[in-house]
């Protein structure tokens, strides 16, 4: 099975908060991150938490660590049309390793 | 600064064929990653270089799949012969140094070669 694992579709209304969640396999990760890709495009690194951290707030993106229950999610306050893209939650591969390793990705959708 | 650089954007061959990717990384980074993308499943690292030489390939399909980055710069990868299960988004990355041991580094992506194996 994967080793992370989201869901696949979020679709939120336009000045909403979306919430995307996440939960991972491997409890001695020393970074979780959150990456965004647009249509088209590469991944863009948009946050990250390191793992002795239980809230990360960055503007409008607020990232909420779990240990305990290996869970990860990602707020985004004030959701714009721009904001549509696929999410991905990865956590860094264990052996001393800082790549990430990808979950499936959550497509957040934001209409009018 | 410009970005990641990958060409062809788009690529359509048929199975068993041949076909090569290139990549330009960030000007300075040393450190290089492709990724392998299919479809509704997140990146999947393939190899990764350091400088010119290989730090991880352990998920590279080594009986078709060959990579190198001569020069310690630009890198090409390279499918012969290409499978139906090919078709994918092939994603290069490069950092400053090793994600390995001292620290993390922010991968830089580029926008990918989109691979269509018919």
């Amino acid at each position: 099975g994967e080793d992370v694992e989201q869901s696949l579709f979020l679709s939120v209304r336009e000045g909403d908060s979306s919430v995307i969640n996440c939960t991972y396999t491997d409890s001695s990760s020393t970074y979780l991150y959150w990456y965004k890709q647009e249509p088209g495009a590469g991944l863009q690194l948009l946050t990250y938490i390191f793992s002795n951290m239980d809230m990360k707030q960055d503007q409008r993106l607020t990232v909420l660590l779990n240990k305990k229950d290996k869970h990860l999610s990602l707020r985004i306050a004030d959701t714009q049309t721009g904001d549509s893209a696929i999410y991905f939650c990865a956590e860094n591969r264990s052996g001393g390793s800082y790549i990430p390793t990808f979950g499936r990705g959550t497509s957040l959708i934001v209409h009018p | 600064e410009a970005g990641v650089a990958q060409s062809p954007r788009y690529k359509i061959i048929e199975k068993r064929q041949s076909v090569a990717f290139w990549c330009n990384p960030i000007s300075g980074h040393a450190t290089l990653y492709w990724y392998q993308q299919i479809l509704g499943q997140g990146p999947k690292l393939l190899i990764q270089f350091q400088n010119n030489g290989v730090v991880d390939d352990s998920q590279l399909p080594k009986d078709r799949f060959s990579a190198e980055r001569l020069k310690g710069v630009d890198s090409t990868l390279k499918i012969q012969p290409a499978k139906l299960e090919d078709s994918a988004v092939y994603l290069c990355a490069s950092s400053l140094v090793s994600s390995r041991g001292t620290g993390w580094y922010e991968q830089y992506f580029g926008p990918g070669t989109r691979l269509t194996v018919t």
